[in-house]
């Protein structure tokens, strides 16, 4: 069981240029979402998604995309890459709660590895 | 929108008892979780609650109040290994999860 992947864990980009960083989960999760973590700012939500089909901004999206065709995959796309792009970034998923109902069903997020991206 | 408010750094000794605090506000609630971070890694989950009270799971334990907006991490008979970031963060009812900016934990001898 491989859980949530990643892809690549370093990257260097010039400022300008496109990249896709890549997150697949075989966890069969509804919810998948991407963070940057910028020393002392900690973990920002992008983008999130909460079924195939589904996405949402969250706190940062300006310059990045996303999109959700399959439910196993959440890629995240820069178009021109600036230097304030260079950051951490997490993938994470978890398993779809009811809307507006608490529950104990937990829905803990479960992370990749991290992709470390520098724009030059 | 969510804020959530959490104390930078906190500094404690080998096998002591210490209190992370939270404290949030949210225009939905639907859970809080904390999470642990070690340097340069992934954050692991260590704790959930959505009901008021206290959850508690061996050495850590979690209390809840929402009519407070506010949680704790409680962490016992600490370990050095216990030198991490810890995250606080909440789910509101559209399910995105917001986390603070974490608190640093420095366990020293």
């Amino acid at each position: 069981n491989a859980g949530v992947t990643q892809t690549p864990k370093f990257q260097v980009l010039k400022t300008g240029q496109s990249m896709t960083l890549q997150c697949a989960q075989d966890m069969n999760h509804e919810y998948m979402s991407w963070y940057r973590q910028d020393p002392g700012m900690g973990l920002r939500l992008i983008h999130y998604s909460v079924g195939a089909g589904i996405t949402d901004q969250g706190e940062v999206p300006n310059g990045y995309n996303v999109s959700r065709s399959t439910t196993e995959d959440f890629p995240l796309r820069l178009l021109s890459a600036a230097p304030s792009q260079t950051s951490v970034y997490f993938c994470a998923s978890s398993y779809g709660v009811n809307n507006g109902v608490l529950t104990r069903r937990t829905g803990e997020l479960f992370f990749g590895e991290g992709s470390r991206l520098t724009v030059l | 929108g969510q804020n959530i408010d959490q104390p930078t750094e906190m500094t404690a000794t080998e096998g002591a008892i210490v209190q992370i605090n939270c404290t949030y506000q949210t225009s939905g609630f639907n859970g809080l979780f904390w999470y642990q971070q070690h340097a340069g890694e992934a954050p692991t989950f260590l704790s959930y609650n959505v009901l008021d009270g206290l959850e508690e799971k061996g050495r850590f334990s979690s209390f809840l109040s929402r009519s407070k907006g506010y949680s704790y991490l409680l962490l016992k008979e600490l370990q050095m290994k216990d030198s991490a970031s810890y995250l606080c963060a909440v789910r509101a009812r559209d399910q995105k999860v917001t986390f603070g900016t974490g608190t640093k934990l420095q366990v020293i001898p």
